[in-house]
């Protein structure tokens, strides 16, 4: 079991739907993170929040919509997405500081039809 | 020069045998290293954070020279289990952005 929770953990969705990826965490973690994987690549990051505020963002398109409502929860807004855009979306945490790393959620595989 | 390069692979080795696996980084001022393993379609999950001193935990160890921007990872008496893609990453920043490798992958053969 992870200590960070995605939901849903597969989605198809068409190219004019607006749909909303959700991630929870518990750990007190206070940094929280949106990845984009494909297949055979590395995460790549899209977003971080750091105490609830937007720090980071990899200039990924406004189709893509974050939201940080309180320091356990984090979503992702999805509307009007591409076909390339269909990949595993990760939801990671830490701690602030150095020293720990990650924990990553176990990730929404997105398919945009 | 990407920041993160590791070991192009795939690797391929029979059980029992031990394999290397290298990583190196470009921004001097990263402070913190780690190594995640990620099994097909599923998440990474952190295997070790990377010391100075070096650590060791059961067959795994991992080792950092900072002056050379390099990082290693030692697994001894490699099983099945081991079958996965090993991502380096780099915290390049206070507590923020970590710096994927590309990973490289691993097969360990019956």
């Amino acid at each position: 079991d992870t200590e960070v929770t995605q939901t849903p953990k597969h989605l198809v969705m068409g190219m004019t739907n607006k749909k909303s990826l959700k991630c929870e965490q518990h750990m007190g973690h206070r940094a929280m993170y949106w990845y984009k994987q494909k297949a055979k690549k590395p995460p790549e990051l899209m977003f971080v929040y750091s105490y609830e505020k937007l720090s980071i963002n990899e200039s990924v398109p406004s189709r893509f919509s974050p939201e940080c409502p309180n320091s356990s929860l984090l979503n992702l807004h999805l509307h009007a997405l591409q076909p390339e855009d269909s990949a595993l979306y990760l939801c990671a945490s830490s701690a602030p500081g150095l020293g720990g790393g990650y924990t990553f959620g176990s990730g929404t595989r997105l398919t945009v039809v | 020069r990407k920041e993160v390069e590791q070991d192009p692979g795939p690797f391929n080795v029979p059980e029992g045998a031990t394999v290397a696996f290298n990583c190196t980084y470009s921004n001097s001022a990263s402070q913190s290293f780690f190594w995640y393993r990620q099994d097909c379609r599923k998440e990474p999950k952190l295997l070790m954070s990377v010391y100075s001193s070096g650590n060791e935990d059961g067959r795994f160890t991992a080792q950092l020279n900072r002056a050379s921007q390099y990082i290693s990872l030692l697994i001894r008496d490699s099983k099945l289990s081991d079958s996965a893609t090993y991502l380096c990453v780099v915290n390049d920043n206070y507590g923020q952005n970590f710096v994927f490798g590309p990973g490289t992958r691993l097969s360990v053969l019956p």
